[in-house]
């Protein structure tokens, strides 16, 4: 099974302010199939990115991911009021599908 | 677009199981692989498993004893049964749809069920 690690667990920004999130893999993540996903309280999670640098349909140009093999990063390059939010990151190239454990972007 | 909606008790007992059904809309059940996932209260996400319209299935090895996936195409549903259940089984489950190698996409709005006598 693929460990997923995150960094940092909480992330305190201001609006305008540059998040750098950060997602390592205890192995090769094949195909570079690594997947971000925003959650907010209440909420489903809703998918950003796909394939390690995708947009997924609807998502603002400001979210960025990259990376590949082990070491992933998504970026967002301004904060908006709405991004402040739970971020995970998840591996579908091996089973069993894994997430990591979170980081919380919030207002400081 | 494809819309995923749970539904089933939202309490059960220590040691009884847990059912649940998601029931897919505004497209068709044999264009996604269709899975479960789960996350304790205040808590991460946990994959469960996984069923395609054929009927053949992946579980998480963590969980593979315990659970039972089904699919009924007529109803355009998908079922989740977990057996045995004790308080750790208390999480928000969620219905998700994936393409053929892609990533959890849609997802349902999730339901919460909590395992207390």
């Amino acid at each position: 099974e693929i460990v997923l690690t995150q960094s940092p667990g909480t992330l305190s920004l201001s609006p305008g302010e540059r998040a750098t999130l950060s997602c390592r893999a205890s192995q090769s993540v094949s195909s570079s199939k690594l997947a971000w996903y925003q959650q907010k309280p209440g909420q489903a999670p809703r998918l950003l990115i796909y394939g390690a640098s995708s947009r997924a349909t609807g998502i603002p140009d400001r979210f960025s991911g990259s990376g590949s093999g082990t070491d992933f990063t998504l970026t967002i390059s301004r904060l908006e009021p709405e991004d402040f939010a739970v971020y995970y990151c998840q591996q579908y190239g091996s089973s069993p599908r894994t997430f990591g454990q979170g980081t919380k972007v919030e207002i400081k | 677009q494809v819309q995923l909606q749970e539904s089933g008790p939202g309490l059960v007992k220590p040691s009884e199981t847990l059912s649940l059904t998601c029931t897919v809309s505004g497209g068709s059940i044999s264009s996604y692989f269709w899975n479960w996932i789960r996350q304790p209260p205040g808590k991460g996400l946990e994959w469960i498993g996984y069923i395609y319209y054929s009927g053949s299935t992946n579980y998480n090895p963590s969980l593979k004893s315990r659970v039972t996936i089904s699919v009924d195409t007529s109803k355009n549903q998908f079922s989740l049964n977990l057996i045995s259940v004790t308080a750790a089984d208390t999480a928000v489950y969620y219905c998700a749809g994936l393409a053929v190698g892609g990533p959890f996409d849609p997802w349902g709005q999730g339901t919460l069920v909590t395992v207390s006598s």
